[in-house]
């Protein structure tokens, strides 16, 4: 079976400090893989996907970025945080079917950051 | 890109209830228009989803209702349980690879 992790489950920095958020699946090959962000009364929104190593695709300008380094990988990072990043972090992976969108996403557990 | 709008944002119900929760899209889609259930700290988990081409799907005690016509759906929930109280996103597809547009959530509470 497939199953997503996501670490740190909590994390405080100052303000300007740099964040690494990670996320790795397995039990799978190959999958679409996304950032979202949950702020409180905006829901959630969609920050990066990658649909393969190396390949990331920005939804929203901002002081994020992303990287895939291996098939099952997905890291967010920052080099200064604002205190505008403070959120909750979630990173979701997909497969399509016969290349139709399924409208599934399995999300991770989430990371809660907290810029100060 | 896409827009997705949820009504209401909060909802009590007493056990036994039938909330019902609204959301309108604006952009035409034709891949599935799931919902979503979050518990507090933790992830959201797919509900239910329906595709644009039937009006209604029923999973045990959920519910979708979908009118193409209106871009609307929405969820009902019968027979409510206390442990149904949650947060319900609606998502609405855009363009391709499992990209959804998520409403801001409605937090519905069960009351025993």
């Amino acid at each position: 079976s497939q199953t997503i992790h996501q670490w740190p489950a909590t994390l405080v920095q100052p303000v300007g400090s740099p964040l690494s958020l990670e996320c790795t699946v397995e039990g799978t090959s190959n999958p679409n893989l996304y950032w979202y962000r949950q702020a409180a009364g905006r829901g959630l929104q969609l920050l990066f996907y990658s649909v393969g190593i190396g390949q990331i695709s920005s939804e929203v300008p901002q002081n994020l970025s992303a990287s895939r380094p291996q098939d099952r990988q997905f890291i967010l990072s920052s080099k200064k945080l604002l205190l505008s990043d403070s959120g909750f972090y979630l990173c979701a992976w997909s497969n399509l079917k016969r290349g139709w969108n399924t409208g599934e996403l399995f999300f991770g557990e989430g990371s809660r950051l907290t810029v100060l | 890109q896409q827009q997705v709008k949820q009504s209401p944002q909060s909802l009590i119900v007493q056990k036994g209830g039938i909330p019902i929760i609204n959301c309108a899209y604006e952009n035409t889609a034709f891949d599935y228009f799931p919902w979503y259930q979050q518990f507090p700290g933790k992830g959201p988990a797919l509900l239910i989803a329906i595709r644009p081409d039937v009006s209604e799907k029923k999973e045990g005690r959920f519910t979708i209702s979908f009118n193409k016509s209106a871009k609307q759906f929405s969820l009902h929930i019968m027979d409510s349980q206390p442990g149904d109280s949650a947060t319900y996103f609606c998502a609405a597809p855009y363009y391709g690879n499992n990209r959804l547009a998520f409403g801001k959530g409605n937090q519905v509470v069960v009351i025993p």
